[in-house]
C-alpha cells in the first residue's frame, strides 16, 4: 500500500485478556519497527525486524509481549494477559533499509485496558 | 542508557514568528538525528534529518542545527503557521545502529 497501515485503530480490552495488533508495512520495506507511546511520553522502542534476520527484541518490556512477522511483510504484536499499564498507542514503522533511515510510521493503535 | 530529551514541553508562538525547539542528547556516539512532527491522532511524520558530520541543514521553512560539543540539537521553523501546531520529537541513532531513540516531545501551539 501507499503507507503503513495499522489495525485496529482503537482497541478497548478487559484486564487479563490477550490482544493482537496488526501492522502492514509499505510494500518492499525490509525493516519493521514497533514502538509504544504512552500518554505525554516519547516513543519507546519495542522490537525490530530486518529481512530474515533474528528480530531485535531488546525493547519488549516483559514476556507478555511478543511479535512476529510473517513472510517478511505483515507483523503482529501480541500482548498476553493485558494490564492497565499496557494502555498506550502502539506505533509501527517500516523502512526500505537498515540504519534507522527513512522511517514511515503508521497512525498507530490506541490500546485501552480497563 | 542513552536518552534524548527536550528542554520545553510546550512552546506557544504567534503566527508568523519563528519557532525554535530544542533537544539535548546524552550519547556522544550518536551519529544521526531526526526531527519528527506528530499531529493529533496520527503517527510521527519525518521533517528533517542531519548527520553528525554536519552542523546545519536547511529544508523548506525548517533548519536543524547540531552542536556536538554540548550535545544539543534544535529545530527552527520560519514564519510559523497554524498548520505547524503539533508535537515535535527529536530522535537519534547510536553509531551505525538500526533503531532510533526518541525524546519526550514538545507541544508547539501557534496563536493567531
Amino acid at each position: 500500500g501507499a503507507g503503513v497501515s495499522q489495525s485496529p485503530s482503537n482497541k478497548v480490552t478487559e484486564k487479563g485478556k490477550d490482544v493482537e495488533l496488526r501492522c502492514d508495512p509499505i510494500s518492499g520495506h525490509t525493516a519493521l519497527y514497533w514502538y509504544r507511546q504512552s500518554l505525554g511520553q516519547g516513543l519507546e522502542f519495542l522490537i525490530y525486524f530486518q529481512g530474515n534476520s533474528a528480530p531485535d527484541k531488546s525493547g519488549l518490556p516483559s514476556d507478555r509481549f511478543s511479535a512476529e512477522r510473517t513472510g517478511g511483510s505483515v507483523s503482529t504484536l501480541t500482548i498476553q494477559r493485558t494490564q492497565q499499564e499496557d494502555s498506550a498507542v502502539y506505533l509501527c514503522a517500516s523502512s526500505a533499509g537498515t540504519g534507522g533511515y527513512g522511517y514511515t510510521f503508521g497512525s498507530g493503535t490506541r490500546l485501552t485496558v480497563v | 542508557g542513552e536518552s534524548v530529551g527536550l528542554h520545553l514541553p510546550t512552546l506557544s508562538v504567534q503566527e508568523g514568528d519563528n519557532s525554535i525547539i530544542n533537544c539535548a542528547y546524552s550519547n556522544s556516539a550518536s551519529d544521526y538525528f531526526i526531527w519528527y512532527k506528530q499531529e493529533s491522532g496520527k503517527g510521527p511524520q519525518f521533517i528533517i534529518d542531519i548527520r553528525s558530520n554536519m552542523d546545519k541543514r536547511q529544508g523548506q521553512r525548517v533548519t536543524v542545527l547540531l552542536n556536538k560539543t554540548v550535545k544539543h540539537l534544535s529545530l527552527q521553523i520560519a514564519a510559523t503557521q497554524p498548520g505547524d501546531s503539533a508535537v515535535y520529537f527529536c530522535a537519534d541513532r547510536t553509531g551505525g545502529g538500526n533503531k532510533l531513540t526518541f525524546g519526550t516531545g514538545t507541544q508547539l501551539k501557534v496563536e493567531l
